[in-house]
């Protein structure tokens, strides 16, 4: 089975500062791994994912993510935040199967980022 | 394409109430699920399909029955509303497409109906 730990539910950053929501999976098979933001009464909206290709995954909006396999991480990272920023954003593991099964995906607890003027 | 929909956006029960949460998608997707989203314990998925007339169980079914005649239908049925099921509701589509390796199951999700049990 297929875990997400997200660190700090709560981030607040000056506008123009790093941005980085950290993420931790556990999985028992190298996983694909996912950052999806939410702005307020709003749907998911994919920000990137991993696959299995490269291990530095470009999204929208500017943000990034590595894939970390020695720490088990998957953080996502801006260097300079900006006010539109502000959302929830969270990370989810899914197991790369194949044929007719279903890669279910497993989210973690969600972290808040406040972008302060 | 209008995406993942889904109707009501709001809706607001008593106990023992039963109602269906409908979710229609136009992307020809074969993977249809159902999630709920409550505060600090992100989504958890309550149903999935992997095609028409296939459903099976997430991890939090109970309360909650599913169907799939159609590819682009996928509701969620309510049959006795308790306040334990006031939460937000999102459904989602997924497709499966041919990677080294595997698949991707990048998924779409829908607005969200926001449902209260009194």
């Amino acid at each position: 089975a297929q875990s997400v730990t997200q660190l700090g539910s709560h981030v607040s950053v000056s506008e123009g500062a790093l941005v980085l929501l950290r993420c931790n999976y556990s999985s028992s098979v190298p996983p694909y791994l996912f950052w999806y933001v939410q702005y307020p009464n709003q749907g998911l909206q994919l920000l990137l994912k991993y696959t299995s290709a490269a291990t530095l995954v470009k999204g929208i909006n500017g943000f990034e993510a590595e894939f970390k396999k020695s720490e088990t991480s998957f953080h996502l990272t801006k260097p300079s935040a900006h006010m539109s920023d502000a959302a929830e954003y969270f990370c989810a593991v899914s197991l790369p199967t194949g044929g007719t099964s279903y890669g279910k995906l497993t989210f973690g607890q969600g972290t808040i980022l406040t972008v302060h003027p | 394409n209008a995406g993942v929909t889904q109707t009501p956006k709001f809706q607001v029960l008593k106990t023992g109430q039963s109602m269906t949460l409908q979710c229609a998608q136009d992307m020809n997707h074969e993977y249809m699920s159902w999630y709920r989203q409550d505060p600090g314990m992100g989504l958890r998925l309550i149903h999935y399909s992997v095609g028409a007339g296939i459903t099976d169980q997430g991890e939090v079914p109970n309360g909650y029955n599913v169907s799939r005649s159609t590819t682009e239908d996928f509701p969620l049925r309510l049959l006795s509303a308790a306040p334990s099921q006031t939460s937000v509701y999102f459904c989602a589509s997924s497709y499966s497409r041919g990677t080294s390796g595997g698949r991707s199951y990048e998924q779409y999700f829908g607005p969200g109906t926001r449902l209260t049990v009194t």
